[in-house]
């Protein structure tokens, strides 16, 4: 167990539709990363969060935001569904910065039907 | 890192043999490299890491080996068991203030018994 929670586990919705999964980091994390894991893309980057603040962006669609709470816990929103946007979302966090480990949730499973 | 296809590299091993997996990473600039580990149905768990000064580090039974000349970055896990069974990334980034972690494909690992 990372110490890292996410919810819900799974997911199902259909296109169009909008989604907010959440993360709650490690305690004592201040860094919160988003990840999206697919089968034609892998593993990758979406956007990071360190003490409420966009800190740093990735591969991160128009259609998705991010926010990090007070209470360090984020919300990562996908609206406007589409089919491709079916994957794994893994949530990490980590100390303070990226040169520190990052623990990765267990993943919100999306199915986009 | 290489981008991902639907097939993973496969490495078959037996258990208590030595297994080396193998991963060319793609941004000569990167300075850091992370090595995890992912079993079915968890997210990515951190195995170890290194930077671009150093070519070799080790950690309990596993090695980190870097080659910059090449690109070319390898996990070493001694004496294999069968919770060693994974799939296993490289993870490569640059720390200039640009921060971000490139996944490889990862290599899925099997320990036979």
């Amino acid at each position: 167990d990372s110490g890292v929670t996410q919810t819900p586990k799974h997911l199902i919705t259909a296109t169009g539709q909008r989604v907010t999964l959440r993360c709650s980091p490690r305690s004592g994390d201040l860094s919160v990363y988003w990840y999206q894991q697919s089968l034609d893309q892998g593993l990758q980057f979406l956007i990071q969060y360190y003490n409420g603040e966009e800190r740093a962006k990735g591969n991160i669609l128009e259609r998705f935001s991010a926010q990090q709470f007070p209470d360090l816990h984020s919300e990562l929103n996908l609206s406007s569904l589409e089919l491709g946007d079916s994957a794994l979302y893994f949530c990490a966090s980590s100390a303070r910065d990226w040169q520190e480990t990052q623990y990765f949730g267990p993943g919100t499973r999306l199915l986009v039907l | 890192g290489e981008s991902v296809g639907l097939h993973l590299p496969t490495l078959s091993v037996q258990e208590g043999d030595n297994s080396i997996i193998n991963c060319a990473y793609s941004n000569s600039a990167s300075d850091y490299f992370i090595w995890y580990k992912q079993e079915s149905g968890k997210g990515p768990q951190f195995i170890i890491d290194i930077r671009s000064n150093m070519d070799k580090r080790q950690g309990q039974r596993v090695t980190v080996l870097l080659n910059k000349t090449v690109k070319h970055l390898s996990l070493q896990i001694a004496a294999t068991q069968p919770g060693d069974s994974a799939v296993y990334f490289c993870a490569e980034m640059t720390l200039d203030g640009n921060e971000k972690l490139t996944f490889g494909t990862g290599t899925r690992l099997t320990i036979i018994p």
